[in-house]
Protein backbone atom coordinates (compact mmCIF):
# COMPACT_ATOMS: atom_id res chain seq x y z
CA UNK A 1 0.00 0.00 0.00
CA UNK A 2 1.37 3.36 -0.94
CA UNK A 3 2.35 5.89 1.42
CA UNK A 4 1.11 9.33 2.29
CA UNK A 5 3.33 11.31 -0.49
CA UNK A 6 4.55 14.63 -0.77
CA UNK A 7 5.65 17.47 -3.99
CA UNK A 8 8.11 18.67 -4.20
CA UNK A 9 10.80 17.41 -1.97
CA UNK A 10 12.67 20.52 -2.33
CA UNK A 11 11.03 23.81 -2.80
CA UNK A 12 13.60 27.30 -3.25
CA UNK A 13 11.72 30.61 -3.41
CA UNK A 14 12.04 34.24 -2.70
CA UNK A 15 10.26 36.56 -0.29
CA UNK A 16 7.15 37.63 -1.80
CA UNK A 17 6.62 34.84 -3.71
CA UNK A 18 4.43 32.28 -3.42
CA UNK A 19 4.60 28.20 -2.62
CA UNK A 20 2.57 25.17 -3.64
CA UNK A 21 2.83 22.46 -1.44
CA UNK A 22 1.16 19.17 -2.48
CA UNK A 23 0.03 15.92 -0.35
CA UNK A 24 -1.39 13.04 -1.57
CA UNK A 25 -3.37 11.11 1.52
CA UNK A 26 -2.96 7.01 1.66
CA UNK A 27 -5.73 5.79 -0.51
CA UNK A 28 -8.81 5.23 2.04
CA UNK A 29 -7.96 8.15 4.10
CA UNK A 30 -10.34 11.23 4.06
CA UNK A 31 -8.26 13.36 6.58
CA UNK A 32 -5.32 15.62 5.72
CA UNK A 33 -3.00 17.66 8.28
CA UNK A 34 -0.50 19.98 7.81
CA UNK A 35 2.16 20.57 10.30
CA UNK A 36 5.22 23.20 9.85
CA UNK A 37 8.78 21.86 11.01
CA UNK A 38 10.96 24.47 11.47
CA UNK A 39 14.96 24.35 13.19
CA UNK A 40 13.99 23.63 16.79
CA UNK A 41 10.76 24.45 17.74
CA UNK A 42 9.35 20.88 16.83
CA UNK A 43 6.04 20.53 14.48
CA UNK A 44 3.81 23.46 14.32
CA UNK A 45 -0.11 22.29 13.49
CA UNK A 46 -0.98 24.71 10.32
CA UNK A 47 -4.52 22.85 9.09
CA UNK A 48 -6.70 20.09 9.35
CA UNK A 49 -9.02 19.05 6.65
CA UNK A 50 -11.42 16.63 6.13
CA UNK A 51 -14.09 15.44 3.82
CA UNK A 52 -13.20 18.47 1.49
CA UNK A 53 -13.98 21.04 4.58
CA UNK A 54 -11.62 23.07 6.73
CA UNK A 55 -11.61 21.42 10.23
CA UNK A 56 -9.35 23.12 12.14
CA UNK A 57 -6.35 25.87 11.88
CA UNK A 58 -3.42 26.32 14.04
CA UNK A 59 -2.13 29.63 15.16
CA UNK A 60 -0.52 30.68 11.67
CA UNK A 61 -1.39 34.14 9.51
CA UNK A 62 -4.23 33.66 6.78
CA UNK A 63 -1.30 33.85 4.18
CA UNK A 64 -1.14 30.20 4.86
CA UNK A 65 -3.92 28.66 3.61
CA UNK A 66 -4.93 25.14 1.28
CA UNK A 67 -7.87 23.19 0.29
CA UNK A 68 -8.86 19.99 0.12
CA UNK A 69 -10.16 17.94 -3.25
CA UNK A 70 -12.91 15.58 -3.70
CA UNK A 71 -9.90 12.90 -3.96
CA UNK A 72 -8.69 13.85 -0.86
CA UNK A 73 -5.56 14.64 -1.98
CA UNK A 74 -4.40 18.33 -0.38
CA UNK A 75 -2.75 21.69 -1.10
CA UNK A 76 -0.57 24.22 0.76
CA UNK A 77 -0.25 27.58 -0.37
CA UNK A 78 1.77 30.22 1.50
CA UNK A 79 1.67 33.92 0.07
CA UNK A 80 3.69 36.58 0.64
CA UNK A 81 6.81 34.40 1.68
CA UNK A 82 8.83 35.40 4.26
CA UNK A 83 12.40 34.13 5.39
CA UNK A 84 11.11 32.53 8.17
CA UNK A 85 8.88 30.40 6.29
CA UNK A 86 11.83 28.40 5.96
CA UNK A 87 11.31 25.08 6.98
CA UNK A 88 9.95 21.28 6.44
CA UNK A 89 6.58 21.46 5.71
CA UNK A 90 4.72 18.10 6.25
CA UNK A 91 1.42 16.24 5.73
CA UNK A 92 -0.31 13.05 7.77
CA UNK A 93 -3.45 11.71 6.57
CA UNK A 94 -5.92 9.89 8.90
CA UNK A 95 -8.96 7.68 8.58
CA UNK A 96 -10.78 10.35 9.64
CA UNK A 97 -13.61 10.53 11.55
CA UNK A 98 -12.26 10.33 15.01
CA UNK A 99 -9.33 8.77 14.26
CA UNK A 100 -6.40 9.08 16.43
CA UNK A 101 -3.44 7.97 14.32
CA UNK A 102 -1.45 10.21 12.16
CA UNK A 103 0.64 8.88 8.95
CA UNK A 104 2.74 11.17 7.79
CA UNK A 105 4.64 11.87 4.34
CA UNK A 106 8.32 12.56 3.87
CA UNK A 107 7.95 16.37 3.98
CA UNK A 108 8.75 19.42 1.71
CA UNK A 109 11.33 21.60 2.26
CA UNK A 110 10.67 24.78 1.34
CA UNK A 111 13.65 27.57 1.62
CA UNK A 112 12.96 30.84 0.89
CA UNK A 113 15.60 33.15 0.04
CA UNK B 1 -3.30 25.97 26.87
CA UNK B 2 -2.77 21.97 26.27
CA UNK B 3 0.96 21.13 25.23
CA UNK B 4 3.40 18.64 25.39
CA UNK B 5 6.90 18.97 26.94
CA UNK B 6 9.62 16.77 26.36
CA UNK B 7 13.52 16.19 27.53
CA UNK B 8 15.88 18.40 25.31
CA UNK B 9 18.55 16.73 23.32
CA UNK B 10 20.70 15.14 21.87
CA UNK B 11 21.12 12.50 23.78
CA UNK B 12 24.25 9.63 22.55
CA UNK B 13 24.28 6.24 24.27
CA UNK B 14 26.68 3.68 23.48
CA UNK B 15 25.41 0.98 22.01
CA UNK B 16 23.05 -1.55 24.62
CA UNK B 17 22.39 0.88 27.27
CA UNK B 18 18.74 1.92 28.68
CA UNK B 19 17.70 4.57 27.00
CA UNK B 20 14.28 6.99 29.23
CA UNK B 21 13.00 10.25 27.20
CA UNK B 22 11.38 11.82 29.45
CA UNK B 23 7.78 13.82 28.31
CA UNK B 24 5.28 15.39 30.40
CA UNK B 25 1.64 16.95 29.21
CA UNK B 26 -0.95 19.75 30.20
CA UNK B 27 -4.43 18.49 29.14
CA UNK B 28 -7.76 19.12 29.88
CA UNK B 29 -9.82 16.15 29.61
CA UNK B 30 -8.54 12.72 28.57
CA UNK B 31 -6.36 13.06 25.55
CA UNK B 32 -4.38 9.82 24.02
CA UNK B 33 -0.62 10.11 23.99
CA UNK B 34 1.85 9.28 21.28
CA UNK B 35 5.74 8.46 20.68
CA UNK B 36 6.44 9.16 16.61
CA UNK B 37 9.90 8.48 15.33
CA UNK B 38 11.69 10.72 12.87
CA UNK B 39 14.59 8.47 11.04
CA UNK B 40 17.01 10.69 9.27
CA UNK B 41 15.56 12.12 5.78
CA UNK B 42 12.17 10.61 6.56
CA UNK B 43 9.00 11.38 8.15
CA UNK B 44 7.25 10.58 11.11
CA UNK B 45 6.40 7.03 11.90
CA UNK B 46 3.86 5.89 14.44
CA UNK B 47 5.65 4.14 17.47
CA UNK B 48 3.05 3.77 19.47
CA UNK B 49 0.88 5.23 21.48
CA UNK B 50 -2.11 4.72 24.86
CA UNK B 51 -5.12 5.67 24.72
CA UNK B 52 -6.21 5.51 28.47
CA UNK B 53 -4.68 6.10 31.97
CA UNK B 54 -2.33 3.23 32.94
CA UNK B 55 -2.16 1.80 29.41
CA UNK B 56 1.22 0.72 28.09
CA UNK B 57 2.24 1.30 24.83
CA UNK B 58 4.82 -0.83 23.16
CA UNK B 59 6.75 -1.32 20.04
CA UNK B 60 10.20 -2.55 18.70
CA UNK B 61 11.37 -2.90 22.49
CA UNK B 62 10.48 0.28 23.15
CA UNK B 63 7.54 1.09 25.83
CA UNK B 64 6.00 4.20 27.37
CA UNK B 65 3.06 4.25 30.18
CA UNK B 66 0.30 6.78 30.34
CA UNK B 67 0.64 8.21 34.19
CA UNK B 68 -1.99 10.43 34.51
CA UNK B 69 -1.20 11.47 38.27
CA UNK B 70 2.29 12.84 36.84
CA UNK B 71 0.84 13.52 33.32
CA UNK B 72 4.07 11.93 31.73
CA UNK B 73 4.58 9.32 29.27
CA UNK B 74 8.17 8.43 29.11
CA UNK B 75 9.42 6.68 26.46
CA UNK B 76 11.82 3.71 27.51
CA UNK B 77 14.10 1.02 26.21
CA UNK B 78 16.16 -1.87 27.45
CA UNK B 79 19.06 -2.02 24.77
CA UNK B 80 19.46 0.53 22.30
CA UNK B 81 21.21 -0.28 18.63
CA UNK B 82 22.60 1.68 16.27
CA UNK B 83 19.49 1.78 14.20
CA UNK B 84 17.49 3.57 16.98
CA UNK B 85 19.46 6.72 16.36
CA UNK B 86 16.15 9.12 15.22
CA UNK B 87 14.20 12.11 16.14
CA UNK B 88 11.72 11.11 18.59
CA UNK B 89 8.80 13.12 18.74
CA UNK B 90 6.15 12.51 22.37
CA UNK B 91 2.56 13.68 21.52
CA UNK B 92 -1.09 14.52 22.48
CA UNK B 93 -4.13 14.18 20.47
CA UNK B 94 -8.06 15.49 21.89
CA UNK B 95 -11.24 15.15 20.60
CA UNK B 96 -10.85 12.38 17.99
CA UNK B 97 -7.96 13.85 16.52
CA UNK B 98 -9.13 17.34 16.25
CA UNK B 99 -6.40 18.79 18.51
CA UNK B 100 -2.71 16.87 18.04
CA UNK B 101 0.14 18.57 19.60
CA UNK B 102 3.59 17.53 19.12
CA UNK B 103 6.97 18.33 21.90
CA UNK B 104 9.98 19.64 19.82
CA UNK B 105 11.47 16.13 19.29
CA UNK B 106 14.83 14.50 21.04
CA UNK B 107 17.69 13.68 18.68
CA UNK B 108 19.24 10.43 19.67
CA UNK B 109 22.32 8.99 18.34
CA UNK B 110 23.65 5.55 19.27
CA UNK B 111 27.39 4.62 19.14
CA UNK B 112 28.69 0.96 18.63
Amino acid sequence: EAGVTQSPTHLIKTRGQQATLRCSPISGHTSVYWYQQALGLGLQFLLWYDEGEERNRGNFPPRFSGRQFPNYSSELNVNALELEDSALYLCASSLGGGSYEQYFGPGTRLTVT
Amino acid sequence: GDSVTQMEGPVTLSEEAFLTINCTYTATGYPSLFWYVQYPGEGLQLLLKATKADDKGSNKGFEATYRKETTSFHLEKGSVQVSDSAVYFCALSKNGGNQFYFGTGTSLTVIP
